[in-house]
């Protein structure tokens, strides 16, 4: 067990929809990362917060968003859903935002848009 | 731009003999290298990591990495394969200002009794 939980575990919906994902990062961490694991496109980093601030965007959709809020849990919010999203969402943590301390990671949503 | 390449989809090996699951990297600077390990529907573990140091890195479960600068690789190896090896690996760089993953897409490896 990382210490970084996930919400929901599942998530099954309909084209055009929004989801939120939530994530909890291991107790100390500042720094959140969203990852997306899918066939085509292999483990993508999405964005990250470090602290309440959004630190580096990655290969994030317009249609995606996220943040971080002051108790240091974080939300990716995925709208008009397309069945290309269906894809492992992932959160990691790590305890500052540099690139020196390894990430840890949740057990992943698994979204199926249908 | 960095980035890392896993050129073997799968690798296969018999339990009790030595493993190796091949990385190269490709980095501008000093590379920050991680090995990751995914099971059957759970998140990725953290196995071990290069950042300076020793070329022989020793991490979980007994698995270990040599860092080769001059052939810019990150193999990682492991003396006796168990069949609960069996998993999927990622090879990682990490972006030293932002600490964002670049993924390797991945070995599968399969340890067979």
């Amino acid at each position: 067990d990382s210490g970084v939980t996930q919400t929901p575990k599942h998530l099954i919906t309909a084209t055009g929809q929004r989801v939120t994902l939530r994530c909890s990062p291991r107790s100390g961490d500042l720094s959140v990362y969203w990852y997306q694991q899918s066939l085509d496109q292999g483990l993508q980093f999405l964005i990250q917060y470090y602290n309440g601030e959004e630190r580096a965007k990655g290969n994030i959709l317009e249609r995606f968003s996220a943040q971080q809020f002051p108790d240091l849990h974080s939300e990716l919010n995925l709208s008009s859903l397309e069945l290309g999203d269906s894809a492992l969402y992932f959160c990691a943590s790590s305890p500052l935002g540099g690139g020196l301390d390894e990430q840890f990671f949740g057990p992943g949503t698994r979204l199926t848009v249908l | 731009a960095q980035s890392v390449a896993q050129p073997e989809d799968q690798v296969n090996v018999a339990e009790g003999n030595p493993l190796t699951v091949k990385c190269t990297y490709s980095v501008s600077g000093n590379p920050y290298l991680f090995w990751y390990v995914q099971y059957p529907n759970r998140g990725l573990q953290f196995l071990l990591k290069y950042i300076t140091g020793d070329n022989l890195v020793k991490g979980s479960y007994g698995f270990e990495a040599e860092f080769n600068k001059s052939k810019t690789s990150f193999h990682l190896k492991k003396p006796s394969a168990l069949v609960s090896d069996s998993a999927l690996y990622f090879c990682a760089v990490r972006d030293s200002n932002t600490g964002k993953l670049i993924f390797g897409q991945g070995t599968t490896l399969q340890v067979k009794p």
